[in-house]
């Protein structure tokens, strides 16, 4: 139990789907975390949320969308993804303030096909 | 430009003796580093960190050294268990660049396999 939940595991969908991916912790923590991890590159980071600030990466598409309605929840929603977008994607979670590490979730695996 | 790298992808050790694991990062503005290791089909677990201010920083089998002006940190196991057989992610982040939260720049992994 990491305290951080992701759900789906395992997604498959099309590229004219549109689904979710859904992130919950139970950490007490206020910001959160989308990260993208794909065959041999580095973790990269996606999406941050805090009660102090958002900050989203500008190389992300815009065919990622984040959303996080409060300091438990974030969610990913995705529409018109591509086949290189199959990826593990990890939400993490940490307390604000000097020298805390980040929590992770055990991924979705998202396959497009 | 990859600003924190992991250059050997994969390490083999027999069970007892010392792995080392190297990663090298580009970025000065880098003040708190830390090392992740992550078992397939899991999400990373937070193994050790070290500050900036610190060139060493022990936790049981576990020490990360931090040599600034190389801006190169290693962790060393000892002695590695077969149970170490994991991928290994070095990550950074630069607090004193703003902001509250934790945007962690990370490598690509180091494979590390212990042999019994």
């Amino acid at each position: 139990e990491t305290g951080v939940t992701q759900t789906p595991r395992h997604l498959v969908m099309g590229m004219t789907n549109k689904k979710s991916l859904k992130c919950e912790q139970h950490l007490g923590h206020n910001a959160m975390y989308w990260y993208k991890q794909s065959a041999k590159k580095p973790l990269e980071l996606m999406f941050v949320y805090s009660l102090e600030e958002r900050v989203e990466n500008n190389s992300v598409p815009s065919r990622f969308s984040p959303e996080c309605p409060n300091s438990s929840h974030l969610f990913l929603h995705l529409h018109t993804l591509q086949p290189e977008d199959s990826a593990l994607y990890l939400c993490a979670s940490s307390p604000t303030g000097l020298n805390t590490e980040a929590f992770f979730g055990q991924g979705t695996r998202l396959t497009v096909v | 430009d990859q600003q924190v790298k992991q250059n050997s992808p994969s390490l083999s050790v027999q069970e007892g003796r010392i792995s080392i694991l190297n990663c090298d990062y580009t970025n000065s503005m880098f003040d708190y580093f830390l090392w992740y290791k992550k078992y397939p089909a899991e999400g990373p677990t937070f193994l050790i960190s070290i500050s900036s201010i610190k060139d060493k920083n022990e936790d049981g089998r576990f020490t990360v050294f931090l040599n600034k002006s190389a801006k190169h940190l290693s962790l060393h196991i000892v002695p590695s268990q077969p149970g170490d057989s994991a991928v290994y992610f070095c990550a950074a982040s630069a607090r004193r660049s703003g902001g509250a939260t934790n945007k962690l720049i990370f490598g690509t992994g180091t494979l590390l396999a212990v042999q019994p």
